[in-house]
């Protein structure tokens, strides 16, 4: 079967840097999504990877390895309004988005 | 705002009633989803419409129907639901279903209660 695995809950400090690690095993790979969820809202698109090695946005970062089937999501410099769940999606070989269950990150001040 | 929106927000209903959600996506986006989010699970894709044709149906019970009558609206139909189906779906879009780094773009979704 297709499995995402990703932390259930995280929790890091104010203006640390926390790393949100995502393993995958799916049938056939077409890209990586990772995607930000605050409570009571939609999700929202953070990055996309399909090639190996790290993809930097700003403060959010996203690294890839296919022949690992991990990736992860390094959040830096966090702020408070990065408490949010974060969402890991495979893109298979049906071109079907596999979503992990979510890592909720909590941040204290 | 992601241009995407959904009608309601909020539902309550009894297990013997019809509803129906209203999801509109402003973004000129060819393929249209519907997702089940409940509690500490991962998104469960229930049905996928590309170019207005359905493409996906994710072995859903007959009591959802989607309908879109256009690239632009989807519809979710419900009868005779269960409580277990309550949870948050949510309406997504896309520029189409099977572009590479095509984003899926989400609404605010509907919380559903079934009584």
């Amino acid at each position: 079967g297709q499995n995402i695995d990703q932390p259930t809950e995280m929790t890091a400090t104010e203006g640390a840097i926390v790393q949100i690690n995502c393993t995958y095993q799916t049938s056939g790979f077409n890209g990586l999504f990772w995607y930000q969820q605050h409570a009571g809202e939609a999700p929202t698109f953070l990055s996309y990877n399909v090639l190996d090695g790290l993809e930097e946005k700003g403060r959010f970062s996203s690294f890839l390895s296919r022949s690992k089937g991990y990736s992860y999501l390094l959040l830096k410099e966090l702020q408070m309004k990065d408490s949010a769940s974060y969402l890991c999606a495979v893109r298979d070989s049906n071109y079907q988005l596999i979503w992990g269950a979510g890592t909720k990150l909590i941040i204290k001040p | 705002e992601t241009g995407v929106t959904q009608t309601p927000r909020h539902l309550v209903m009894g297990m013997t009633n019809k509803k129906s959600l209203k999801c509109e996506q402003h973004l000129g986006h060819n393929a249209m989803y519907w997702y089940k989010q409940s509690a500490k699970k991962p998104l469960e894709l229930m049905f996928v419409y590309n170019f207005k044709e359905q493409t996906e149906n994710n072995s859903v019970p007959s009591r959802f129907s989607p309908e879109c009558p256009n690239s632009s609206h989807l519809f979710l139909h419900l009868h005779t639901l269960q409580p277990e189906d309550s949870a948050l779906y949510l309406c997504a879009s896309s520029q189409d279903e099977s572009g590479g780094g095509n984003e899926q773009f989400f609404g605010p979704g509907t919380r559903l209660t079934v009584l």
